[in-house]
């Protein structure tokens, strides 16, 4: 079935970069998403990728996509106090339904 | 600025209590979601509707019904609240560029 995959901690430096890493299971995907959760709040959607490019950069956040693979990842430079967050990967399947993963807790130490 | 609106940031409901959360889109979205957010679960899909009067089951449906009487509201009811369904939830309207989530419902069964 579909399935999206990410782990749950990371943990980085503030001013280093920080890779958030996710698979998935549907090569049939057409869209792929990256959602931010700030705490108590609901999710807010980063950026989002079609199935058709390899890359997607916007400021600080970069979006590689590995279709053969089925691997994406998050890159977001000069990681800020304010970046600390729950990042959610996620895949556009069948049936207009959006495919979660369980969320990546990201810290960031001083 | 578009919006998802849920009616409660925070509930306390008794056990066997009928409880109702509302949600509400000014985007004229046709697709609404209700999911619950779990530590280390993500997020899991409940109900989901693509019309007015329309719902689909989604993952873990138990315990669970909807209503979408008009496009912009979708309500989830829990019929009899027992103390395994506290949890955050999370409504959500879609187009093809991703979701629009509400802030989230944090509902607490004693």
């Amino acid at each position: 079935g579909e399935d999206v995959e990410q782990s749950l901690f990371l943990s980085v430096r503030e001013g280093d970069s920080s890779v958030i890493n996710c698979t998935y299971t549907d090569s049939s995907s057409t869209y792929l998403y990256w959602y931010k959760q700030e705490p108590g709040a609901g999710l807010q959607l980063l950026t989002y990728i079609f199935s058709n490019m390899d890359m997607k950069q916007d400021q600080r956040l970069t979006v590689l996509l590995n279709k053969k693979d089925k691997h994406l990842s998050l890159r977001i430079a000069d990681t800020q106090t304010g970046d600390s967050a729950i990042y959610f990967c996620a895949e556009y399947s069948s049936a207009s339904k959006i495919i979660f993963g369980s969320g990546t807790r990201l810290s960031i130490r001083p | 600025d578009v919006k998802v609106t849920q009616s409660s940031r925070y509930l306390v409901k008794r056990t066997g209590e009928k409880v109702f959360l509302e949600c509400v889109q000014d985007m004229d979205h046709e697709n609404m979601f209700w999911y619950r957010q779990d530590p280390g679960l993500g997020l899991r899909l409940i109900y989901f509707s693509y019309d007015v009067k329309m719902k689909e089951k989604g993952d873990i449906p138990e315990g669970y019904s909807v209503s979408r009487e008009k496009k912009e509201r979708f309500s989830l009811i829990l019929e009899s609240a027992s103390t395994n369904q506290t949890s955050m939830y999370l409504c959500a309207s879609s187009s093809i560029d991703g979701y629009t989530f509400g802030s989230g419902t944090r509902l607490t069964v004693v």
